[in-house]
């Protein structure tokens, strides 16, 4: 089993909508959850990162974290067709010297006009 | 500010050939990782290192490669007797140390994608 699971996608919502990108994790000792986006042919582009039970909001996007379920999703709304991209979810573990992320296979998604 | 940055951004090499990789972190960052991703997969974690120090490793990692960061600012990534199974995009991402134990973001540089032929 893979620390960080995400469905490959493709997702595929008419522009304005809302997309929704789910991810869940195996290891219970996670604490940090990031959302990166990727273009195709380019690395990846930290979105938002989430610590705490609950929702986060930035403009458009909004990060939900349920540790209980060990389940993290990323909200898209409006959205727009430069949204077409790899969603990639990653989760690190805590500690002062652990460092690296563990990433899932990505979600991709399209928004038609 | 200046983002990560990594040289060259394409490498094309013959199998057995040794390739070297550049990376310059975000300047305020003491973190410097590097990753590997293949196509239609996430970054896959190689290593990385806090100022000089190189504190941790993956298996992935084999003794085919090694990575440096001498002087706590820029690192290379060697891969020595390359193999068809090299070929990928090898990210390096720098971030600032962990905040009361909790991964914090890390930034990618826009990547090296090497091809061995």
């Amino acid at each position: 089993q893979k620390e960080v699971e995400q469905n490959s996608g493709p997702l595929s919502v008419p522009e304005g909508a809302i997309a929704s990108l789910n991810c869940t994790y195996s290891d219970r000792g996670s604490q940090s959850f990031f959302w990166y986006r990727q273009y195709s042919g380019k690395s990846p582009e930290l979105i938002m990162f989430i610590y705490s039970n609950g929702d986060k909001e930035d403009g458009r996007f909004t990060a939900q974290l349920n540790k209980a379920s060990q389940y993290v999703s990323l909200l898209i709304r409006d959205s727009q067709p430069s949204d077409s991209a790899t969603y990639l979810c990653a989760a690190g573990r805590r500690g002062s010297t652990l460092g690296r992320l563990y990433f899932g296979r990505g979600t991709q998604l399209t928004v038609w006009p | 500010d200046t983002g990560v940055s990594q040289d060259p951004r394409h490498k094309i090499t013959k199998r057995g050939q040794n390739v070297t990789f550049r990376c310059d972190p975000i300047s305020e960052h003491n973190r410097l990782y590097w990753y590997r991703q293949t196509l239609g997969q996430g970054p896959e974690f190689l290593t990385y290192f806090q100022n000089e120090a190189q504190l941790e490793k993956s298996r992935l990692l084999s003794d085919r490669f090694s990575a440096e960061r001498p002087k706590g600012s820029f690192s290379t990534l060697e891969i020595q007797r390359t193999e068809q199974g090299d070929s990928a995009m090898y990210l390096c991402a720098s971030s600032s140390s962990n905040f009361r134990g909790l991964t914090v973001a890390q930034y990618f540089g826009p990547g090296t994608r090497l091809t061995v032929l």
